[in-house]
């Protein structure tokens, strides 16, 4: 069963980089029907899809994030990771990794448990 | 581009159906069979439920069922249950390589 589990600080201030990791158990995150990707949710609000990257190291980024954001893969750890730079108190927020298929079908199929990281001086 | 358009809040009382709308463009949910519906009951993951607007992933209940018409996508649960009281959220790919999420409908059982 595939398994997706994310780690890093819970806690940042204000200009400070987010750098959040998730690795990937049972099974390898080279695959190539699926690219990996992060999700957050702000407390209380939506679901925001952040961004994905495959694991050639082809990614797809929100527009209204991608000036801030690097998605990156380390197939040899079976990892990929997040950093969100200049982080304001509106990025505070559960932070999901999941696999997305990218095409046919197209959804996230599975996922980790999240993790809430804080900005706040 | 903005979020997709749910209902805050939808309930029916156990054994009824309930309807969950999502309403886009022509952009992203009308543009695209790829429409997807997340189940998230509280402190939990979402869990997916429906794929491709209609498509049923394995071990998903058939009391669950997607379709579509012009930019509204709509979720359905019959037969409601105690345990399908949760957070639900339509996802749509939006073009351009963006995909947009729903804001999300609390689903309450009376």
């Amino acid at each position: 069963q595939l398994q997706l589990q994310e780690s890093g600080p819970g806690l940042l201030k204000p200009s400070e980089t987010l750098s959040l990791t998730c690795t990937v158990s049972g099974g390898s995150i080279i695959n190539n029907n699926y690219y990996w990707g992060w999700i957050r949710q702000p407390p209380g609000k939506g679901l925001e899809w952040i961004g994905n990257i495959y694991y050639s190291g082809s990614t797809y980024y929100d527009p209204s994030l991608k000036s801030r954001v690097t998605i990156s893969i380390d197939t040899t750890k079976n990892q990929f990771s997040l950093k969100l730079r200049s982080v304001t108190a509106a990025d505070t927020a559960v932070y999901y990794c999941a696999r997305q298929s990218w095409g046919t079908p197209f959804h996230f199929d599975y996922w980790g448990q999240g993790t809430l990281v804080t900005v706040s001086s | 581009q903005s979020a997709l358009t749910q209902p805050p809040s939808a309930s029916g009382s156990p054994g009824q159906s309930v309807t969950i709308s999502c309403t886009g463009t022509s952009s992203d949910v009308g543009g695209y069979n790829y429409v997807s519906w997340y189940q998230q009951h509280p402190g939990k993951a979402p869990k997916l439920m429906i794929s491709e607007v209609s498509e049923r992933p394995s071990g998903v209940p058939d009391r669950f069922s997607g379709s579509k018409s012009g930019n509204t996508a709509s979720l359905t649960v019959s037969r409601l249950q105690a345990e399908d009281e949760a957070d639900y959220y339509c996802s749509s790919y939006a073009g351009s390589d963006n995909v947009l999420f729903g804001g999300g409908t609390k689903l309450t059982v009376l």
